[in-house]
């Protein structure tokens, strides 16, 4: 069975930084392309960042660019967000999604999603 | 990419038939995706490449189109069917995601 359980998420005040974190069981980590996509209180979806099966490309929705991370550890079955500058719009809950291989464009979509996990930006 | 889904919302009753559409503002082939979102849950994957099932999903839920205009249609809606739903372009980068259809009794 395809699991994803995200860590990480908490109260942070505007301008702090924060790592989430997406551990991965039940399928090949390293063969999958993987994503982060957020939904803010009561709003519908937004994709935020994806990563190569291999984890040499990086893609980021243009609001977050320079400000957020994704990285992957495959020996470790780990997704990351590295998450830095953060302000109010940043708050959401945070899943972590599998995605095809290589990379999830133009492949089968987003199959399994983590929980999420909910990032708070206030002071 | 904008994907404009409509209606926003719907209200519908057992045994319906609905049909949910999602228009592209360029073409995207057929890298299309459905999903279903319940409340306080994840999303969950419906169709994929436009008509495409997903393994486990129940045959009610169909998919068509490509290039700009597609559609979601659920048969003969069940009590469980009654959420939101989200298309989503993966046609290239930035991927993008409909603003949403809830589907309420």
């Amino acid at each position: 069975e395809v699991q994803l359980l995200e860590s990480g998420g908490g109260l942070v005040q505007p301008g702090g930084s924060l790592r989430l974190s997406c551990a991965a069981s039940g399928f090949t980590f390293r063969s999958h392309s993987l994503a982060w996509v957020r939904q803010a209180p009561g709003k519908g979806l937004e994709w935020v960042s994806s990563i190569s099966s291999s984890g040499d490309y990086t893609y980021y929705t243009d609001s977050v660019k320079g400000r957020l991370t994704i990285s992957r550890d495959n020996s470790k079955n780990t997704l990351y967000l590295q998450m830095s500058s953060l302000g109010a719009e940043d708050t959401a809950i945070y899943y972590c999604a599998k995605g095809s291989s290589p990379d999830i464009i133009r492949g089968s979509g987003l199959g399994a999603w983590g929980q999420g996990t909910t990032v708070t930006v206030s002071s | 990419i904008q994907l404009t889904q409509s209606p926003s919302s719907l209200s519908a009753s057992v045994g319906d038939r609905v049909t949910i559409t999602c228009r592209a503002s360029q073409g995207i082939s057929s890298y299309l995706v459905w999903y279903q979102q319940k409340p306080g849950k994840a999303p969950k994957l419906l169709i994929y490449a436009a008509s495409t099932l997903q393994s486990g999903v129940p045959s009610r839920f169909s998919g068509s189109g490509s290039g700009t205009d597609f559609t979601l249609t659920i048969s003969s809606l069940q009590p469980e069917d009654f959420a939101t739903y989200y298309c989503q372009q993966i046609n290239s980068y930035p991927i993008t995601f409909g603003q949403g259809t809830r589907l309420d009794i």
